[in-house]
């Protein structure tokens, strides 16, 4: 177990439509970073918080925003849903916001959109 | 070409067996190293994390990285049914950039 934790583990949703998935960091970490893994595409980067302030933006798309909250857990919303956007969202934690460290992973939210 | 080149298998070898699994990156700025295992439908757990060139070991795991090549690999010693999962690569510049993951690959250890 990571210390990662993220909810929900299954989500299952319409085009069109809009979903929140949250993330909570192992105690002590700063940071919360947003991917997206899909089979063609792998693991991509999408966003970076550190303490509450977007820190670094990978490939996120405009129907795509994310916030971290003071008790540091964050949120990704996706809006307008297509039926692309299905794929497993991990979200990770590390101590600092230095990008060149390890980060642990939580067990991901699986998105179908149907 | 893509920035980090990850054979996806899948690598079939008996248990006992010595792995060896490689990536190649193109960034030259990369500088830190990381290995990672996916279990099926679970989250990527840190396994190995390396800075610059150099070796690393850590118990059945040995990770090796070539700057000069833009090379690394991840050893398995007497490796187990266990070790059946996806490995992932992963590198950072140490810039505002998240890490850059390979598409793993996966390794089967025949019983």
């Amino acid at each position: 177990d990571s210390g990662v934790t993220q909810t929900p583990k299954h989500l299952i949703t319409a085009t069109g439509q809009r979903v929140t998935l949250r993330c909570s960091p192992r105690s002590g970490d700063l940071s919360v970073y947003w991917y997206q893994q899909s089979l063609d595409q792998g693991l991509q980067f999408l966003i970076q918080y550190y303490n509450g302030e977007e820190r670094a933006k990978g490939n996120i798309l405009e129907r795509f925003s994310a916030q971290q909250f003071p008790d540091l857990h964050s949120e990704l919303n996706l809006s307008s849903l297509e039926l692309g956007d299905s794929a497993l969202y991990f979200c990770a934690s590390s101590p600092d916001g230095t990008l060149s460290t390890e980060a642990f992973f939580g067990q991901g939210t699986r998105l179908t959109v149907v | 070409q893509k920035e980090v080149e990850q054979d996806p298998g899948p690598l079939s070898v008996p248990e006992g067996a010595i792995v060896s699994l490689n990536c190649t990156y193109s960034n030259s700025a990369f500088q830190y190293f990381m290995w990672y295992r996916q279990y099926s439908r679970k989250g990527p757990e840190l396994l190995m994390y390396t800075y610059s060139s150099g070796n690393k070991e850590d118990g059945r795991f040995t990770a090796q990285v070539d700057k000069s090549s833009k090379y690394i690999s991840l050893f398995i010693r007497d490796s187990q049914p266990s070790d059946s999962a996806t490995y992932l690569c992963a590198m950072s510049s140490g810039g505002a950039d998240g890490l850059t993951f390979g598409k793993g690959t996966h390794l089967i250890i025949q019983p």
